[in-house]
């Protein structure tokens, strides 16, 4: 059973533009959702977390939303360059917990 | 700057051949991750450990066992290498809880 639902499988956007990726859960005892950036022959790594007593945080053109209400996150990139293109991981976890739950993957590619 | 190595970046591996996959992370973690991925699937826990000698197993278990015999080592074992075991295999660490996963660069497998 997936624990964090992730949309769409692949997206291509054109450079410029706004790549939105969506996740979902169930468990409300989720208390940190990262987003993992992973490049062609690389491992994922950390690109921006959030922790649901915010409904928003930026870094640069990267920017997560957050509905509590909805068990619903999501990514939006903005002014989509060619070098983000990558496959992106939204994950959870439970608060104090040792263990992620990650989405199914979004393959990104940003079109010059 | 957390390190986390995988012995190999690409195996090439005969069906029923025992595989070794060495992970090593240089920051003192508590807890080691084993997952694969696959294209639809993301990422998929196989094991984990959050001790010395101590072990779980994932979502995915079966056909695989592990090896924490050091703290800085988590070794993922294919008994008997099977066809539907090519893959990408990630391994991560997390220090205290309630912090940052930090991955390996993948390893790879084909079993033919």
């Amino acid at each position: 059973q997936q624990q964090v639902k992730q949309s769409p499988q692949s997206l291509i956007v054109q450079k410029g533009g706004i790549s939105i990726i969506n996740c979902a859960y169930e468990n409300t005892a989720f208390d940190y959702f990262p987003w993992y950036q992973q490049f062609p022959g690389k491992g994922p790594a950390l690109l921006i977390a959030i922790r649901p007593d915010v409904s928003e945080k930026k870094e640069g053109r990267f920017t997560i939303s957050f509905n509590k209400s909805a068990k619903q996150f999501s990514l939006h990139i903005m002014d989509s360059q060619p070098g983000d293109s990558a496959t992106y991981f939204c994950a959870a976890r439970v608060a104090w917990g040792n263990q992620f739950y990650f989405g199914t993957g979004t393959s990104l590619t940003v079109i010059p | 700057d957390v390190k986390v190595t995988q012995s190999s970046r690409y195996l090439v591996k005969r069906t029923g051949e025992k595989v070794f996959l060495e992970c090593v992370q240089d920051m003192d973690h508590e807890n080691m991750f084993w997952y694969r991925q696959d294209p639809g699937l993301g990422l998929r826990l196989i094991y984990f450990s959050y001790d010395v000698k101590m072990k779980e197993k994932g979502d995915i278990p079966e056909g695989y066992s592990v090896s924490r015999e050091k703290k800085e080592r988590f070794s993922l074992i294919l008994e008997s290498a099977s066809t539907n075991q090519t893959s990408m295999y990630l391994c991560a660490s997390i220090g205290r809880p309630d912090t940052e996963a930090f991955f390996g660069q993948g390893t790879r497998l084909t079993v033919v």
